[in-house]
């Protein structure tokens, strides 16, 4: 089955340790993409990916790192100098083949840090 | 500043009617505009999209249109079914800028 996985599902940190969240992605796709999500708000971008070892800051990137080794994933590490990392974080993924093209998502990483 | 918006949180419809959820944008150089749904602690599914050339956009139960000149778009889900209750967002592109802008959401409550 073609599709997106991140792991783990549910994720506690305490205050001041780095985690690094994994997305995976077997659908052939160019683009991926880092999204957070908070109660009540829209889907925010951390950073995204168009080609392999290069990567683009999106709105909020402040406190997060990314890696673009291989084409099939872009792991997400969230710093100790992320200032509010508790969240829904999700990993989307995207063909460039043509004008438009939907980003299909994975299941989601919840993060808490304790 | 929100560039797409959606102003109703909750909405509220009887089962076998039609569900209509708005959007709002204020970019007049968005040409690409999708409708995605969510389930909670899941990631969204593309439901359908339209881009500009087009005002309107149908797939089964689901109908978007596209008000250009008001910069407004709709979804219409007919008949609503219970598994349609979920939360919607609306998102938007300029050309092959690939990034995606999202709105708030919508959450849908169908009752039996």
């Amino acid at each position: 089955d073609g599709g997106i996985t991140q792991s783990p599902k549910y994720l506690f940190r305490k205050e001041g340790q780095n985690v690094t969240l994994s997305c995976e992605q077997n659908l052939n796709h160019d683009a991926m993409y880092w999204y957070r999500q908070d109660p009540g708000q829209g889907l925010r971008l951390i950073y995204y990916s168009q080609i392999v070892n290069d990567f683009q800051k999106g709105d909020i990137a402040e406190g997060y790192s990314v890696s673009r080794e291989k084409k099939e994933s872009f792991p997400l590490t969230v710093t100790s100098a992320q200032k509010n990392p508790t969240a829904f974080y999700l990993c989307a993924s995207s063909s460039l083949a043509g004008v438009y093209n939907e980003q299909f998502f994975g299941p989601g990483t919840r993060l808490t840090v304790l | 500043d929100q560039q797409v918006k959606q102003n109703s949180p909750s909405l509220s419809v009887q089962e076998g009617r039609i569900s209509i959820l708005n959007c709002d944008y204020t970019n007049s150089m968005f040409d690409y505009f999708l409708w995605y749904k969510k389930y909670p602690a899941e990631g969204p599914t593309f439901l359908i999209s339209i881009s500009s050339i087009k005002d309107k956009n149908e797939d089964g139960r689901f109908t978007v249109f596209l008000n250009k000149s008001a910069k407004h778009l709709s979804l219409h889900i007919v008949p609503s079914q219970p598994g349609d209750s979920a939360v919607y967002f609306c998102a938007a592109s300029v050309g092959s800028n690939y990034q995606l802008i999202w709105g708030a959401g919508t959450k849908l409550i169908i009752k039996p």
